[in-house]
């Protein structure tokens, strides 16, 4: 089973500040990683796939890079709506979520 | 416009059984793989089930293989969990979502299912 390590697991910043959240897979899984935000109360939103790209209607501050074992998501300037908590997700081997990063202000 | 909605959740006691229930609409169900993912209270995300999209594969994680079933009427546009021999870790809010490729990009709101005597 691959395992996903997301770090930190809580990222305090305020409105406006850029936001980078780092995702490592114990094995490679290529680019087959997903970033996922959840708010508290709702399900989870797919905001990227396939490493770096953006879901239908996600906003362009939000980006995604890297490959192999090695993920970051970066939202650029952060929103109000932006506080919330993100998964990445990888599909090379069965289903696994990391264990998130809570980004709060 | 897309639309997932699970129902069927509620109490159960441990080792009893329960179905969960999700209607789909707004896509073509038959080209789509649909997947459950369960978040225990305050806990991270936990892939349960996978259905592929003519019903005829399916796949689980060790914890609940053998226990739970996932299945789908592709003439009602329906997936169906079928939970047995449920324990207190089973406690969770149970999402159903629509595959794409290897994805989910469409979640329900989610049906709460407590194990509990």
């Amino acid at each position: 089973e691959i395992v996903l390590t997301q770090s930190p697991a809580t990222l305090s910043l305020s409105p406006g500040e850029r936001a980078t959240l780092s995702c490592r897979a114990s094995q490679s899984v290529s680019s087959n990683l997903a970033w996922y935000q959840q708010r508290p109360g709702q399900p989870p939103r797919l905001l990227i796939y396939d490493a770096s790209n953006r879901a239908t209607g996600i906003p362009p501050r939000f980006s995604g890079s890297g490959s192999g074992t090695d993920f970051t998501l970066t939202i650029s300037s952060l929103e109000p709506e932006d506080f919330a908590v993100y998964y990445c997700q990888q599909r090379s081997n069965w289903v696994t979520f990391g264990p998130g990063t809570k980004v709060d202000l | 416009e897309v639309q997932v909605l699970e129902s069927g959740g509620g109490l159960a006691q441990p080792g009893g059984s329960l179905r969960l229930s999700c209607a789909a609409s707004g896509f073509t169900f038959t080209s789509h793989a649909m997947s459950w993912v369960r978040q225990a209270p305050g806990k991270g995300l936990e892939w349960v089930a996978t259905v592929s999209d003519s019903g005829d594969r399916t796949a689980y994680p060790d914890s609940v293989k053998g226990r739970f079933i996932i299945s789908r009427d592709n003439s009602k546009n329906m997936v169906y969990l079928q939970m047995n021999s449920l324990r207190a870790e089973d406690t969770a809010v149970y999402y159903c979502a629509k595959r794409k490729g290897l994805y989910l990009d469409y979640w329900g709101q989610g049906t709460l299912v407590t194990v509990s005597s």
